[in-house]
């Protein structure tokens, strides 16, 4: 069964450092959603992409967040520099087309930012 | 902003028992998600609800979308040590393919 692959699943930092995630969604998935969950909360969207655009960056932390699909294929986050705030798990999500419910999780990356 | 409050926040219950647990908003909204999530893993889609009223079931899990449009509910029967998990409600925002999710619901079983 196909499934959206993220790496790595876990990565330790310390603050000011710089980290980088990649996603690979399910092959043929237009649509690609980032999301950070911090502990104890639901998933909140950072970006939504749709091929290789992004649809919605309204809640992304520009100053130190990027993100970028550019193929319209994977996917990488990148947080510069990253703060203690910044520990959470990041996760991944495809969907077939824009729109459709049926968005696959992938397992996430957890930070720990020190 | 908008906000999907859910309830218990958690829940402790004997295997075999019923589970319910219910989403609420001050908003209205055309579509509810119902997600479970296991420690360590990405939310897994349960029930998706897509008209008031509409009441849809999975095997063990129905979920109604409530007439109001700001709420909605997911019971488990005869619950099983595997239902443990965080469960998650989630809704689309109006003219926007955007997702908010709630609080969570954290569900243990004991055998």
């Amino acid at each position: 069964e196909a499934e959206v692959a993220q790496s790595p699943r876990y990565k330790i930092t310390e603050k000011s450092q710089a980290v980088a995630f990649w996603c690979d969604p399910i092959s043929g998935h237009a649509t690609l959603y980032w999301y950070r969950q911090i502990l104890g909360q639901g998933p909140e969207l950072l970006v939504q992409f749709q091929d290789e655009s992004v649809v919605d960056d309204s809640q992304l932390p520009k100053d130190r967040f990027s993100a970028e699909r550019l193929k319209g294929v994977d996917s990488t986050l990148k947080i510069q520099p990253a703060e203690l705030g910044d520990s959470a798990m990041y996760l991944c999500a495809s969907s077939l087309v824009q729109g459709l419910n049926t968005q696959y999780f992938g397992p996430g990356t957890r930070l720990t930012v020190l | 902003g908008q906000q999907l409050n859910q309830s218990p926040q958690s829940m402790f219950i004997q295997e075999g028992e019923d589970v319910s647990m219910n989403c609420t908003s001050s908003s209205i909204f055309n579509t509810w998600l119902w997600y479970k999530q296991d420690p360590g893993e990405g939310p897994v889609l349960l029930i998706a609800l897509y008209k008031a009223g509409e009441l849809t079931s999975n095997g063990r899990l129905t979920a109604q979308f409530g007439i109001t449009r700001k709420d909605s509910f997911l019971n488990i029967s005869a619950s099983i040590p595997s239902d443990v998990g965080i469960y998650f409600c989630a809704c689309r925002t109006s003219g926007t393919y955007k997702y908010i999710f709630g609080t969570g619901t954290r569900l243990k079983v004991l055998a």
